[in-house]
């Protein structure tokens, strides 16, 4: 069975940094991309960005370029997003999903709240 | 990097069909056939409905499929069922460095 298990959300102050991680589990994660994508309450969704299988290629919205960084060890079989500069309108319920446009599995997303 | 365009909305009675729209550009969905939906109920996450324009993944029912003319593509649902009314997204790829824009969203309600 394909798992998502997202973690290291949190309230973090303005400025702040946080990074979230990604366990995956019940399928060859080295053969896929992955994405990250965001909720903000209540509105729609938000593609973050995207890293190839091995890593090689990597992009972003305009909105988090130079403050987000996206990656992978697939080692572990884990997806990272290490996230800087941290704004008010970063909040949202992140999520991981499998895929770059065809995101057949999302794990249940975990909440960054930046406030103070 | 714009949004999508999708109504805010749309409504069917039960085994009524329902169109959804997803207008792009030549740069998103005018230009690639990599278009997918997904379907979100409240505080879950969203499943995969139709990728590639008009393939379904396994599991999903005949009852939804995928088209494209031009910029704008589209999701339709026949024979609505109460467990239908959720919230949908479109996405498309956009462009080089592999971009990917989602719309704004559709709230379905089944009458």
């Amino acid at each position: 069975e394909v798992q998502l298990v997202e973690s290291g959300g949190g309230l973090v102050q303005p400025g702040g940094s946080l990074r979230l991680s990604c366990a995956a589990s019940g399928f060859s994660f080295s053969n896929h991309w992955m994405s990250w994508v965001r909720q903000a309450p209540g509105k729609g969704l938000e593609w973050v960005a995207t890293i190839k299988s091995d890593g090689s290629e990597k992009s972003y919205v305009d909105s988090v370029k130079g403050r987000f960084t996206i990656s992978r060890d697939n080692a572990q079989n884990s997806l990272y997003l290490q996230m800087n500069s941290l704004r008010a309108e970063d909040t949202a319920l992140y999520f991981c999903a499998r895929g770059r446009v065809n995101n057949d599995y999302w794990g249940q997303g975990t909440l960054v709240t930046v406030s103070s | 990097q714009s949004a999508l365009t999708q109504p805010p909305s749309a409504s069917g009675s039960p085994g009524q069909s329902v169109t959804i729209s997803c207008t792009g550009t030549s740069s998103d969905v005018g230009a690639y056939n990599y278009v997918s939906w997904y379907q979100q109920h409240p505080d879950k996450a969203p499943k995969l409905m139709i990728y590639e324009v008009t393939k379904r993944p396994s599991g999903v029912p005949d009852r939804f499929s995928g088209s494209k003319s031009g910029n704008t593509a589209s999701l339709t649902v026949s024979g609505l069922q109460a467990e239908d009314e959720a919230d949908y997204y479109c996405c498309s790829h956009a462009g080089s460095n592999n971009f990917v824009v989602f719309g704004g969203g559709t709230k379905l309600t089944v009458l």
